[in-house]
């Protein structure tokens, strides 16, 4: 089965505009969460959503946003970056809210953003 | 304001040796403490924990939650020059919505 799988890989930006960051689950998995990692620090929870319905928010400024597709896919969006988005932003499926312990989170290899 | 601390920051062992490593938190409506292993990019799951005084254990791994002092415990037996990689803590909380709350990890590099 594949895991969750993130695109792209790689992007670089300048500051200022906008990026798009997309996410596919593991199949079956109803919820995806996002998370952003800046280097050396462990991953700083944005979003989770649940049945195309946001259920969780980070303390991230309104620049961020995020949506769920019918098939469960994801999108976060970032808008007028500025260079302290750069980082690696990792996008995490789960069956359901991830809060039991038969239903964990499972990461996709994340998406490494570059803002100049 | 909600806090995972983990420690130590980083460690060196030589192979075969033990670790502990070490996660506090303090956060409003805890629903479970769980941790991860982190080699290049995507953290993998290695244990849940929801209940105090109940050892978690796979492998050479196993990890132990104390609710009533706030912390969890990694071990890591025997260790093997694949066990080098970040170890992250998170917790889970309920506050209306869920958050997830991450330390700043546990860099072990374990030396041949």
């Amino acid at each position: 089965d594949a895991g969750v799988t993130q695109s792209p890989t790689h992007l670089i930006k300048t500051r200022g505009q906008q990026v798009t960051l997309r996410c596919s689950p593991i199949s079956g998995h109803k919820s995806v969460s996002w998370y952003q990692q800046v280097l050396g620090q462990g991953p700083q929870f944005i979003f989770q959503y649940y049945e195309k319905e946001e259920r969780g928010r980070g303390n991230f400024p309104d620049r961020f946003s995020a949506r769920q597709f019918p098939n469960y896919s994801s999108e976060l969006n970032v808008n007028a970056l500025l260079l302290g988005d750069s980082a690696l932003y990792l996008c995490a499926s789960s069956l359901g809210l991830a809060d039991t312990s038969t239903d964990t989170q499972y990461f996709g290899p994340g998406t490494r953003l570059t803002v100049l | 304001e909600d806090k995972v601390v983990q420690s130590p920051l980083s460690l060196v062992v030589h192979e075969g040796d033990t670790v502990t490593l070490n996660c506090s938190y303090e956060v409003t409506n805890f629903r479970s403490l769980l941790w991860y292993k982190q080699e290049k990019k995507a953290p993998t799951f290695l244990f849940m924990l929801t209940s105090s005084g109940i050892e978690k254990k796979s492998g050479r791994l196993s990890s132990i939650l104390d609710k009533k002092e706030l912390f969890s415990i990694l071990n890591i037996t025997a260790t093997q020059t694949g066990d080098s990689a970040v170890y992250l803590c998170a917790v889970v909380a309920l506050s209306g919505t869920y958050k997830y709350i991450f330390g700043t990890g546990t860099r072990l590099k374990v030396l041949a």
